[in-house]
This record gives C-alpha cells, structure tokens and sequence, in this order.
C-alpha cells in the first residue's frame, strides 16, 4: 500500500521569501505524485504532476517540485512566494492501474507581509 | 465548463436524521470521487465509480453510508442515521482517467448535532 507524509503541518513565511514544503511517499511500486492546493472553502486544485520523465516539474503560479526516487521525496517549492499563496497544500500519491489517490494531511503555507 | 457541483453547500442536521449529498461531475468524466476532509483524518477517499459503476468502497466508514451513481452526471451520497462525528467537508471529485489531475467540487460542510 502507499502512503504520503507531509511532516510540516504549517510553514509561516514572509513576502517574497522562498519556500519549500516537504512530502515524502512509501510504495513498493512505480508512482505518480500530485500537488495540490486549496484556498479557503473552496476544492483542491492541481498545482503540478509527475508521472515520468524529467525529475523536476513545472507547475503553475510559479511552483516547482522534484521527483527523488532515491529519497522517496517529492518536496514543492517557489523561489519567492505572494500573500495569495497562502493556502492548504496537499501532496498525494497513485500508481498505474489504480484510481486511488492518497493524499497527505496537508500543508498550511501562510505568507506574512 | 461549470465544473465539479456539489450541493448543498452547508447542511446542519440533527442526529438520526437522514443526510443526502448530491454531485454533478464534469461532462465526459468517467470517474467519480467521493472524499472526506477532516481535521483529523485529512482527505479520506470514501469511494470511487468508473462509467457509474462502483469500483471501491473500501473507505466507506460504515454501512450507514452508502453512494449510488444511476448515470454519468448525477451522484449521491446518503448517510443514515447521521452522527456528530460525520461532520466533516465531503467532496466529489471527478477525471477522465487514470493518473488524470481530479477536478474537485467545492464540497459540502456537513454539520451534525
């Protein structure tokens, strides 16, 4: 079975700041990782994915994360964060040939002016 | 595209009482997503349909759940009797595929008293 921990429940930062939030995954076989987001009362968004290929992905609002097979870790992060990327992020975790995405407890990233 | 519907946006139930969660995923999504977040617990996948046919319900907390899909733009979700500890935000989520972003509703804030 998988799992996805994410060890830091909150992350303050300020402005323009940069900012890594940590995931790390157990499986004992190939996965595919996701980020996610979620703003206050709203769904979870995807921020980026990977499936294969490069180790390092692109995402949107100017995210990055890296795929580290060795480490089993899929940490996020961007070079200098905005006050609107206060937010709730979730790394999760699935495999080929299954539809169960598990996520983990989430991240609260809270940017300071 | 309207997106993932979910309705209704807040339900405050007394105990015992029956609760229905209505989802209406995106057109031409073949895979259906029922989770819920706690506090807690995080994200918790409760079930999943694929061309409206239950695949697991492995997460289903107990058999005062259950989740019908009787076609591809409608999904419910009913508990029966509710208890306090239900209260949570469920979700629906919807794909089109395997290791596809999930498209998340905005959820429903269930408050059982």
């Amino acid at each position: 079975a998988q799992s996805v921990t994410q060890l830091d429940s909150q992350v303050p930062v300020f402005e323009e700041a940069p900012v890594e939030l940590r995931c790390n995954y157990s499986s004992s076989v190939s996965v595919y990782l996701f980020w996610y987001v979620q703003y206050p009362n709203q769904g979870l968004q995807l921020l980026l994915k990977y499936l294969s290929g490069s180790t390092l992905v692109k995402g949107i609002n100017g995210f990055e994360a890296e795929f580290n097979k060795s480490q089993t870790s899929f940490h996020l992060r961007k070079p200098s964060v905005h006050i609107s990327d206060t937010a709730e992020y979730f790394c999760a975790v699935t495999t080929s040939g299954t539809y169960k995405y598990i996520f983990g407890t989430g991240t609260r990233l809270k940017v300071l002016a | 595209d309207a997106g993932v519907i979910q309705s209704p946006r807040h339900e405050v139930t007394e105990m015992g009482q029956e609760v229905t969660l209505r989802c209406k995923p995106i057109s031409g999504h073949d895979y259906l997503f029922w989770y819920r977040q706690t506090m807690m617990r995080g994200l918790e996948l409760l079930i999943y349909f694929n061309n409206n046919v239950p695949i697991d319900d492995s997460g289903m907390p107990e058999d005062r759940f259950s989740a019908k899909m009787p076609n591809a733009s409608f999904s419910t979700l009913k508990i029966q009797p509710s208890e306090p500890r239900d209260s949570a935000v469920y979700f629906c989520a919807s794909s089109t595929g395997t290791n596809e972003k999930l498209f998340f509703g905005s959820g429903t804030q269930l408050s059982v008293l």
